[in-house]
C-alpha cells in the first residue's frame, strides 16, 4: 500500500513560472490537507478538503489554489511563484474531517528563485 | 492568539530517559498530538490525548493536563534512532489542528 504519494519530491523554480505538486491517495480517505514547513516554524495549513468536490482555505492560503476533483488527488498550485513560496510542501491525508490522526506524504522540497 | 510552546532542541544519551513537554494556549481543546519526524521525511503519528492522565505506548509515554494546559512526551531506553524532531499538535474547539514548531532530540552514544 503506497499511502500518499507527492510529485515532484523535488523542484527548482524561477520566480513567476506557475507549478503544481501533485498528491494521490489510496486509503480512500475523505479529508486531505496541504501544509507547508519551514524552518523554526511549525506546520502551516495551506488548504485543505473534507471531501470530494469541497475545498476550504487555512492558515497562509494566498498565491495557493487547490481542487478536489475526485477522493484521491489534491493538487496544489502556485500560479505565480515568488521565493517567499521556497519551502517543503507536505500533503496530509485523515479518515475524518475533525482531525484524526495525519498520513503524510513524504514531501516537495519547492525552490523559488 | 493560539500558540504552541516547545523547546527548540534536546540532546541525551543513549539507553537514557527524556522527557519533552509541550506547553499550549488554544481557542478551546480538543485533544493533542505527537508526532515523530526524522529530518528529510514526513511526520508520522505517535500519539493522541484527549483525556487527562498518561498513555504509554512501549517505550514512548504521553501526559496530559487539560487544566494546565500541559503534555509532556516521555521515551524511555533511547535508542539512535530516536534521534528526530518531534511535534506536539492541538486540536482548538473549531476543531483546526494548531502545531508546534517542533523540538529536535540529539541523541549521542
Amino acid at each position: 500500500i503506497a499511502g500518499i504519494t507527492q510529485a515532484p519530491t523535488s523542484q527548482i523554480l524561477a520566480a513567476g513560472r506557475r507549478m503544481t505538486l501533485r498528491c494521490t491517495q489510496d486509503m480512500r480517505h475523505n479529508a486531505m490537507y496541504w501544509y507547508r514547513q519551514d524552518l523554526g516554524l511549525g506546520l502551516r495549513l495551506i488548504h485543505y478538503s473534507n471531501t470530494a468536490g469541497t475545498t476550504g482555505k487555512g492558515e497562509v492560503p494566498d498565491g495557493y489554489s487547490v481542487s478536489r476533483a475526485n477522493t484521491d488527488d489534491f493538487p496544489l498550485t502556485l500560479a505565480s511563484a515568488v521565493p517567499s513560496q521556497t519551502s517543503v510542501y507536505f500533503c496530509a491525508s485523515s479518515a475524518g474531517e475533525n482531525t484524526g490522526e495525519l498520513f503524510f506524504g513524504e514531501g516537495s522540497r519547492l525552490t523559488v528563485l | 492568539g493560539q500558540n504552541i510552546d516547545q523547546p527548540t532542541e534536546m540532546t541525551a544519551t543513549e539507553g537514557a530517559i527524556v522527557q519533552i513537554n509541550c506547553t499550549y494556549q488554544t481557542s478551546g481543546f480538543n485533544g493533542l498530538f505527537w508526532y515523530q519526524q526524522h529530518a528529510g521525511e514526513a511526520p508520522t503519528f505517535l500519539s493522541y490525548n484527549v483525556l487527562d492522565g498518561l498513555e504509554e505506548k512501549g517505550r514512548f509515554s504521553s501526559f496530559l493536563s487539560r487544566s494546565k494546559g500541559y503534555s509532556y512526551l516521555l521515551l524511555k531506553e533511547l535508542q539512535m534512532k530516536d534521534s528526530a524532531s518531534y511535534l506536539c499538535a492541538v486540536v482548538n474547539s473549531n476543531y483546526q489542528l494548531i502545531w508546534g514548531a517542533g523540538t529536535k532530540l540529539i541523541i549521542k552514544p
